[in-house]
């Protein structure tokens, strides 16, 4: 069966310094790999999409990048955090090929101070 | 562009029925979900209905009129673990990427 890991757990970070959350998938190949931030009160906001190694759609234009080295391995980064960082950050999987159901991992819920 | 619209908080007494409602305007229809979410935690998948009709899990149902442009959960048999929150997610206009609605937050009381 297909799991899906995200670390860390939780994280509180200053304002301007560096972030990188991972994410990773395991038992299936070529999954399409998605990011979402979920501001406190708020729905789920698409940041980032990739349908396989080194592609990357971004929905929302922010001080964040990702970026997919392997397969099964998508990483969310910025260079420089804000306040408005914020937020409980959630990667997703769903297979390729037109099937759309998406399976989240556990989350990350950052502070940025 | 996709417009979804689900009642922002509803209550219900446990060991009854509840419907969550969730409208959409959209072009291109390719699925309707439902997710749940508990609070602090991911959203976890109850179900995807691409055809008209009702979808039945086991306590929860799903319903889709795609010429309404109206999906509804049913939850029977409510227990207190089902106070979460509950998102309707639409995929369309080619796209295989759904867009959720702000969520219903269900709350389940004794």
């Amino acid at each position: 069966s297909q799991t899906i890991h995200q670390w860390p757990a939780t994280l509180v970070q200053p304002v301007g310094s560096p972030l990188s959350l991972e994410c990773t998938v395991e038992g299936t190949s070529n999954p399409n790999l998605y990011w979402y931030r979920q501001a406190a009160g708020r729905g789920l906001q698409l940041l980032f999409y990739s349908v396989g190694i080194g592609q990357i759609s971004s929905e929302v234009p922010q001080n964040l990048s990702a970026s997919r080295p392997q397969d099964r391995q998508f990483i969310l980064s910025s260079k420089k955090l804000l306040l408005s960082d914020s937020g409980f950050y959630l990667c997703a999987w769903s297979a390729s090929g037109g099937r759309y159901t998406q399976y989240f991992g556990p989350g990350t819920r950052l502070t940025v101070l | 562009g996709q417009n979804i619209d689900q009642p922002t908080e509803m209550t219900a007494t446990e060991g009854a029925i509840v419907q969550i409602n969730c409208t959409y305007q959209t072009s291109g229809f390719n699925g309707l979900f439902w997710y749940q979410q508990h609070a602090g935690e991911a959203p976890t998948f109850l179900s995807y209905n691409v055809l008209d009709g009702l979808e039945e899990k086991g306590r929860f149902s799903s319903f889709l009129s795609r010429s309404k442009g109206y999906s509804y959960l049913l939850l029977k048999e409510l227990q207190m673990k089902d106070s979460a929150s509950y998102l309707c997610a639409l995929a369309s206009g080619g796209s295989y990427i759904p867009t959720f609605g702000r969520g219903t937050s269900l709350i389940v009381h004794p």
